[in-house]
């Protein structure tokens, strides 16, 4: 079946610097791939879509890449700030439904 | 403009009874979509709806039913509780031939079964 793996369960990164958390894929390929935030207790928000023919999308300091040949995606958060503290969710859209990967919880240390 | 609402918030049920979750989708959004979250875990895809109309379903017993009314708004029931079907209960919204439409979610439903 479709899965989206995040590697790590918890990141922590000193503030100013950039966070980059990896999203893997397998048994199938995704049109597109979305990042989703989530804070303790709310539902999912989303951040970035990136399709399978685009290579990288930037949206103000967050960034995210498409490498069809890795089955990977990489999310980047640049110049940290400890709001950016939460955990962020991967979610890949193939036969037809929105399937997520466990998240990385990301810790900004001030 | 209201977001996704979904209530209640919080729930206690004991094994063995039913449960129903409601759900209102953002303004102008005519899909959607639940999915059950459990502690430490990604949310996972229950069914969507459109049209009034079970589209998609993930692999969730038939105990995990649903419905869509005229006005978008959703149900989700749970017929039978398990220990097991404790989790955040998500709903979200979408807006069908809007291409590549990001979920609009709220803030869920804590349902604990003891």
């Amino acid at each position: 079946s479709q899965k989206i793996e995040q590697n790590s369960e918890a990141l922590n990164i000193q503030e100013g610097k950039t966070a980059t958390l990896t999203c893997n894929y397998t048994n199938y390929s995704p049109a597109y791939l979305q990042w989703y935030r989530q804070d303790p207790g709310r539902g999912p928000v989303f951040l970035l879509l990136i399709r399978e023919n685009e290579k990288e999308k930037r949206k103000e300091r967050l960034k995210v890449t498409f490498d069809t040949t890795l089955k990977q995606s990489l999310f980047h958060i640049t110049a940290s700030q400890p709001a950016d503290s939460a955990t962020y969710l991967c979610a890949g859209f193939g036969n037809e439904k929105l399937t997520f990967g466990t998240g990385t919880r990301l810790t900004i240390i001030p | 403009d209201a977001g996704v609402t979904q209530s209640p918030t919080h729930l206690i049920k004991t094994r063995g009874q039913q449960v129903t979750l409601r759900c209102s989708p953002k303004s102008g959004h005519d899909t959607v979509s639940w999915y059950q979250q459990a502690l430490g875990q990604g949310p996972q895809f229950i069914f969507q709806y459109y049209e009034e109309e079970e589209r998609q379903r993930g692999n969730f017993p038939d105990r995990f039913s649903g419905h869509q009314f005229p006005n978008y708004s959703s149900e989700l029931n749970v017929n039978a509780l398990l220990l097991g079907d404790s989790a955040l209960y998500l709903c979200a919204s979408s807006r069908v031939g809007a291409g590549y439409s990001p979920l609009h979610f709220g803030n869920g439903t804590r349902l604990t079964v003891t």
